[in-house]
């Protein structure tokens, strides 16, 4: 089965810097690799996904994620952080039918 | 459309009582499921649906039964509960379970209390 180890439970950063959020699977079959949001009080959202094809996907809030099969890793990455970034984030990948969460990591934004 | 819709928003139960988590959703997915999410441990699931008349066990069923009523509704029953069933629930949809890539839609989650 696969997993997915998120390696950052907790990161603060400040308005305008940029943030890495790290995520490594595990598998050795093809897979399908997710990003969600979860904002303060509600449930999750998807961000991004990678499929197939290009392995840099993007979101339309600016986020984007790389999926690099030699390091079995799908890590998010933002330039510019905003206040409204402030959320909790989690990496999930293709389980058969079904989806395995990592985590989390909770990003929190500061000014 | 409302989306994925969850009733009730918080409940407090004594341990033993019995309960049952409604969700509906509106999107005319096929596919629904129902997860729990502690502190630490990212979201797991508990039941799926992957189509209307099929029900299938998680990761951690125990303690929970699951009804898929009809297309729009699936419901989640602690039969006797107990604290360590204390957690947010969170019920989600996708249009085509088969396809794993579908996007899940997820409500806004029952914030469940065992004492």
């Amino acid at each position: 089965a696969q997993s997915v180890t998120q390696l950052d439970s907790q990161v603060p950063v400040f308005e305008e810097a940029p943030v890495e959020l790290r995520c490594n699977y595990s598998s050795s079959v093809s897979v399908y690799l997710f990003w969600y949001v979860q904002y303060p009080n509600q449930g999750l959202q998807l961000l991004l996904k990678y499929l197939s094809g290009s392995t840099l996907v993007k979101s339309i809030n600016g986020f984007e994620a790389e999926f690099n099969k030699s390091q079995t890793s799908f890590h998010l990455r933002k330039p510019s952080v905003h206040i409204s970034d402030t959320a909790e984030y989690f990496c999930a990948v293709s389980n058969d039918y079904k989806l395995s969460f990592g985590a989390g990591t909770t990003v929190t934004v500061r000014a | 459309n409302a989306g994925v819709t969850q009733t009730p928003k918080f409940q407090v139960l004594k341990t033993g009582q019995s309960m049952t988590l409604q969700c509906a959703q509106d999107m005319n997915h096929n596919s629904m499921y129902w997860y729990r999410q502690d502190p630490g441990m990212g979201l797991r699931l508990i039941y799926y649906s992957a189509s209307e008349g099929t029900t299938d066990k998680g990761e951690v069923p125990n303690g929970y039964n699951v009804s898929r009523l009809n297309k729009r509704e699936f419901s989640l029953r602690l039969e006797s509960a107990a604290p360590s069933q204390t957690s947010v629930y969170f019920c989600a949809s996708s249009a085509q379970g088969g396809n794993i890539w579908d996007t899940q839609y997820f409500g806004p989650g029952t914030r469940l209390t065992v004492l």
